[in-house]
């Protein structure tokens, strides 16, 4: 049973560049999660998804994120352009649609801006 | 939104004793309480959730109590192994938003031979 899979799982790259991270859903989970965790901030929740509509993107910093969902399988997080306090652990969770469901974790993106 | 705070920050316990943290949030709907366990490098891993129609539940070593009336949980570790050591963060959800979670700042649990 695959669980919450992204890629890649270490990013090191330039401040400037465009740094874009993927996720795969648990299948049949309906509702997608994008978290970065600092040791400043702890896990903040960044944009969530139902039925791959963005539902709430009110914890997405600023203009320069954007994320996506073309389809049930697959959502990306783009960052453009990325700046060192943009380094952090990025996690892509997923659960069932609704309340009260248990939300599973992928094993993060681990991102460093130069 | 929904406010949740956890204590302690950090938890040293000798390996066999109890460990016991702390969250209170602030909604009075929340209904549901997940806790996680996050290890270092690793991902947060549900270890135990409990639902508001539920005052306790219990899963081996680990048990969650709730309080509704004190908007209140708890997280108990019996038993401690050194394998509990890892960082433990509780959550809420948040008020007219089901699918979406508060985290606590999380315990940093260290269990000692």
């Amino acid at each position: 049973d695959a669980g919450v899979i992204q890629s890649p799982r270490h990013e090191v790259t330039e401040m400037g560049q465009e740094v874009t991270l993927r996720c795969k859903p648990i299948s049949g989970h309906n509702s997608l999660f994008w978290y970065r965790q600092t040791m400043m901030r702890g896990l903040e929740l960044l944009i969530y998804f139902n039925n791959n509509v963005p539902i709430d993107d009110s914890g997405m910093p600023e203009d320069r994120f954007s994320a996506k969902m073309p389809n049930a399988s697959f959502s990306t997080l783009k960052i453009q352009p990325s700046e060192p306090r943009d380094s952090a652990v990025y996690f892509c969770a997923s659960s069932l649609k609704g309340g009260n469901q248990p939300q599973h974790f992928g094993d993060g993106t681990r991102l460093s801006i130069l | 939104g929904e406010n949740v705070e956890q204590h302690p920050s950090t938890l040293s316990v000798q390996e066999g004793d109890s460990a016991v943290i702390k969250c209170t949030y602030s909604d009075s709907a929340s209904n549901y309480f997940p806790w996680y366990k996050q290890e270092l490098g690793k991902r947060p891993q549900l270890i135990i959730d409990i639902r508001s129609n539920v005052g306790e539940k219990k899963d081996q070593r680990i048990a969650v109590t709730l309080n509704k009336t004190a908007k209140h949980f708890s997280l108990h570790i019996t038993e401690t192994q050194p394998e509990d050591s890892a960082v433990y963060f509780c959550a809420a959800p948040r008020t007219g938003t089901a699918s979406k979670l508060t985290f606590g700042t999380g315990t940093r649990l260290q269990v000692t031979l």
